[in-house]
């Protein structure tokens, strides 16, 4: 099955500045890369889909990228707000089975 | 439309015992997906039904359990409850066809608490 990185640590920045968060994954090559956002107590929800053809993709503040050679996955928030702190999980498909497998996150802080 | 729907919010039960989780999908929505979320080892794919039929099964003992209804509706229980069964349990729903990519609405989650 597949296996997925995201920085464990927080992510600490400033309200107004970049975030940029990695999602590097091994194994096969999937069809396409989920990001969704996790706030404390609640579900994930869905963000943004990111195909195997595509090298990014853009939503509002929000900009993914897939580079399918490096078998990894940037998630872009321009102009951070403190409403943007959240944890970041992103999310492959299985093989085999119609599942995804999720990464373990990603917390952002973003400071006032 | 309304959101997937998961009841109880939280419950707490003791070693041994079992319980019956809920969740109602978005209407429509034929995959309901059953996840495991705990601090060590984040979102755990348990199962997921379709049409009544469990299509696709994570790793996890036969303690865990679901099912479907006619109306989609899902149910999930755990049986012989553990201390480490406490954990977050997510429902999550899609339209759910064999092709294309599955993208999850998740529902606000279970919080089980296992004394």
């Amino acid at each position: 099955s597949q296996k997925i990185e995201q920085n464990s640590e927080a992510l600490n920045i400033q309200e107004g500045k970049t975030a940029t968060l990695t999602c590097n994954y091994t194994n096969y090559s999937p069809a396409y890369l989920q990001w969704y956002r996790q706030d404390p107590g609640r579900g994930p929800v869905f963000l943004l889909l990111i195909r195997e053809n595509e090298k990014e993709k853009r939503k509002e503040r929000l900009k993914v990228t897939f580079d399918t050679t490096l078998k990894q996955s940037l998630f872009h928030i321009t102009a951070s707000q403190p409403a943007d702190s959240a944890t970041y999980l992103c999310a492959l498909p299985d093989t085999g089975r119609r599942a995804l497998t999720f990464g373990s996150g990603t917390r952002l802080q973003v400071q006032p | 439309k309304a959101g997937v729907t998961q009841t109880p919010r939280y419950l707490i039960k003791t070693r041994g015992q079992q319980v019956t989780l809920s969740c109602s999908p978005i209407s429509g929505h034929r995959s309901v997906s059953w996840y495991q979320q705990t601090p060590g080892q984040g979102l755990q794919f348990l199962f997921e039904y379709f049409s009544e039929t469990q299509r696709n099964k994570g790793n996890f003992p036969g303690r865990f359990s679901g099912r479907q209804f006619s109306n989609s509706r899902s149910e999930m229980n755990v049986s012989t409850l553990e201390l480490g069964d406490s954990a977050l349990y997510l429902c999550a729903s899609s339209p759910g066809g064999s092709s294309g990519a599955n993208v999850l609405t998740f529902g606000a989650g279970s919080r089980l608490t296992v004394l």
